[in-house]
């Protein structure tokens, strides 16, 4: 069974700061993805991240996927309250391609 | 274009019953994959259908059960349901290719008392 762990589980920070969430697996995945939950709602996808030491910027949000493809990282500059919610990794492998393995989910709170 | 549909979003059941679930994808996606979301476990994969048949299964009891229909609409029954079963039951949506983007509805929060 594939796991990925994900921390910090809870982050509750202010307006401005900078955070990183971290991904973690055994398993090596054929690519990974970030999604975002907003309560009430489903996931919705941040980013798809395939190759390993890949690199990918969108506005204040870095992501990262690890050399060995088992790890990934989401970095977020100048944290607003529209940032909140819950990050959540997925990890896929070809193949079953439609099969996500959830990450256990960081729960995030940026207060004015 | 609309979204992923889920109906019913609530839905209160007594232990023993049972339980459908409908899922209406975004027109033209073929693949339609079903995740429960608990804060105990997170969330786990439980079947995908792909032009109605299963392609995917979860490491869950066979009292979940699904299905799809010609017009990729698609529906997951739980049987004989169990306190443990409460959760939100999350459909997602894609073209069913490698690598495509799953689009997510906002789910059916299922509890069994």
């Amino acid at each position: 069974t594939q796991l990925l762990e994900q921390s910090p589980q809870f982050l509750s920070i202010q307006e401005g700061e900078n955070l990183t969430v971290y991904c973690n697996s055994s398993s090596v995945f054929s690519s990974l993805q970030w999604y975002r939950q907003e309560p009430g709602e489903g996931p919705v996808l941040l980013v798809t991240v395939v190759t390993g030491g890949e690199v990918k910027k969108l506005k204040r949000l870095t992501f990262q996927f690890g050399d060995a493809r088992k790890d990934s990282s989401l970095h977020i500059t100048a944290a607003q309250p529209g940032d909140t919610g819950l990050y959540l990794c997925a990890g896929l492998n070809t193949g079953t391609a439609s099969k996500l393995t959830f990450g256990t989910g960081t729960r995030l709170q940026v207060t004015l | 274009k609309a979204g992923v549909t889920q109906t019913p979003r609530y839905l209160i059941k007594t232990r023993g019953q049972q339980v459908t679930l409908s899922c209406s994808p975004i027109s033209g996606h073929r693949s339609v994959s079903w995740y429960q979301q608990t804060p105990g476990q997170g969330l786990q994969f439980l079947f995908e259908y792909f032009s109605e048949t299963q392609r995917n299964k979860g490491n869950f009891p066979g009292r979940f059960s699904g299905r799809q229909f010609s017009n990729s609409r698609s529906e997951m029954n739980v049987s004989t349901l169990e306190l443990g079963d409460s959760a939100l039951y999350l459909c997602a949506s894609s073209l069913g290719g490698t690598l495509t983007e799953a689009f997510f509805g906002q789910g059916t929060r299922l509890t069994v008392v």
